[in-house]
């Protein structure tokens, strides 16, 4: 059991790149979280699904776009890098309701040079 | 003023010393997260409470949900227990979580 699967786990890239980080998770969760993690902040919400096809917007979602085309899959992109979009990235899951756990990846360690 | 406050934010102890990390929150909730995460590591749930106490191992978490804080506690603390301790509460009516900034434990040999 994978539980929540974050790929990649380091990258790099150059100002003004694009990329996409791609989550997956085989808990059959219909929720699904993209955070940021900051030094000296706590985890911040980027956006959110609760479902299939739909994502909506979190606490810092500017620079930011995710798709949730597959149950199981939620995916972050990055069109334009900057540098202060350097950060360790967690993807999250869970089911719906405000109670339960949420189950965490590894994190993607993005530094944007 | 952040909605959950953690204290402290450094912790530093010998092998085999009971440690405290406590959490206070503004907020009204009807329960609260206590994570781990490991250096370089990923981040694990340890607990979710609303009321009371709950002990998994050496850990010991408790809440009051009056006063708004609550307390996760590590005895016969090890080298292994070094990581950073994060409480978390969700938005009320939502599925969201607040975090509150982590407590860096570190636990000399």
């Amino acid at each position: 059991n994978a539980g929540v699967t974050q790929t990649p786990k380091f990258r790099v890239l150059k100002t003004g790149q694009s990329m996409t980080l791609l989550c997956a998770q085989d808990m059959n969760h219909e929720y699904m979280y993209w955070y940021r993690q900051d030094p000296g902040m706590g985890l911040r919400l980027i956006h959110y699904s609760v479902g299939e096809g739909t994502t909506a917007k979190g606490e810092v979602p500017d620079g930011y776009n995710v798709s949730r085309l597959k149950k199981q899959n939620f995916l972050l992109g990055l069109e334009s890098a900057a540098p202060s979009q350097t950060s360790v990235y967690f993807c999250a899951s869970s089911y719906p309701r405000a109670r339960n756990i949420q189950y965490f990846g590894a994190g993607t360690r993005l530094s944007v040079l | 003023k952040n909605e959950v406050e953690q204290s402290p934010q450094n912790l530093t102890a010998q092998e085999g010393e009971f440690i405290t990390i406590n959490c206070s929150y503004s907020v009204g909730i009807s329960a609260l997260h206590w994570l781990q995460q490991h250096p370089g590591g990923g981040i694990v749930s340890l607990f979710m409470l609303s009321s009371g106490k709950k002990k998994h191992g050496r850990l010991i978490a408790t809440i009051n949900i009056q006063e708004k804080h609550s307390s996760l506690h590590i005895t016969a603390s090890h080298p292994r227990d070094s990581a950073v301790y994060i409480c978390a509460v969700p938005v009320r009516a939502t599925n969201k979580l607040i975090f509150g900034t982590g407590t860096l434990l570190a636990v000399q040999p």
